[in-house]
């Protein structure tokens, strides 16, 4: 089955703690994607990746690191958590950049951080 | 800067009525547009999608939307809506030569019975 999945989908920390999500695809998709949700803001763009060893900050990168050695995985690091990234987070990836191709998302990671 | 707009963010209808949720972007070039749905506790998921074939798109669940470019609209309809269509829908827009979508801050779709 095609999916996205994202690991673990609930996680409680404390700041400052080092934490890890994990993002993996079995589409073959060149373009991944991290976003976050927060009520009123809709999604906002953390970082993406159009391809292997190939990533560009989004619209929100601050506090947050990615990095894509595999074309499948796409691991979204808080090296040191705030409370202000608490928040839901969604991974996504599609075929490509360049065309208008859908995004597939995850089914979420509710992060907090106290 | 490039953006989406959706008016409104909690639309309440009911049931059999008239389904009309709004999305606005800003244009300079010609853009990819997308409606997703997002239900409860749920990742998102694509309703439908304009990639300049035909103006009025029909998405699943009896979705439809329709190109306009002189409003730079991709409003979302459904002629009757269904309790099961209660869940947050999103616009998102992709332009063309840039490498990020950009999404709208979300609808949230009540259906009364």
């Amino acid at each position: 089955e095609a999916q996205v999945t994202q690991n673990p989908r609930y996680l409680i920390t404390v700041t400052g703690k080092k934490l890890t999500v994990t993002c993996s695809q079995n589409m073959n998709h060149e373009y991944m994607s991290w976003y976050r949700q927060d009520p009123g803001l809709g999604l906002r763009q953390i970082y993406y990746s159009m391809n292997v060893e190939v990533t560009d900050k989004g619209d929100v990168p601050e506090g947050y690191k990615v990095s894509r050695k595999e074309k499948r995985n796409f691991p979204l690091i808080l090296e040191s958590p705030s409370p202000n990234q608490t928040s839901l987070y969604f991974c996504a990836s599609s075929l490509s950049w360049g065309q208008g191709t859908e995004a597939f998302f995850g089914q979420g990671t509710r992060l907090t951080v106290v | 800067a490039q953006s989406v707009t959706q008016l409104g963010s909690h639309v309440s209808v009911s049931e059999g009525a008239l389904v009309l949720l709004r999305c606005n972007y800003s244009s300079s070039v010609p853009p990819y547009l997308f409606w997703y749905v997002q239900y409860p506790n749920q990742g998102l998921q694509l309703l439908l999608k304009y990639t300049s074939a035909a103006t009025l798109v029909k998405g699943i669940n009896g979705f439809e939307a329709e190109f306009k470019k002189s409003e730079t609209s991709f409003h979302l309809t459904k002629p009757s809506a269904h309790m099961s269509d209660a869940a947050e829908y999103f616009c998102a827009v992709k332009w063309e030569g840039y490498q990020k979508v950009t999404f709208g801050t979300g609808t949230k779709l009540q259906v009364i019975p």
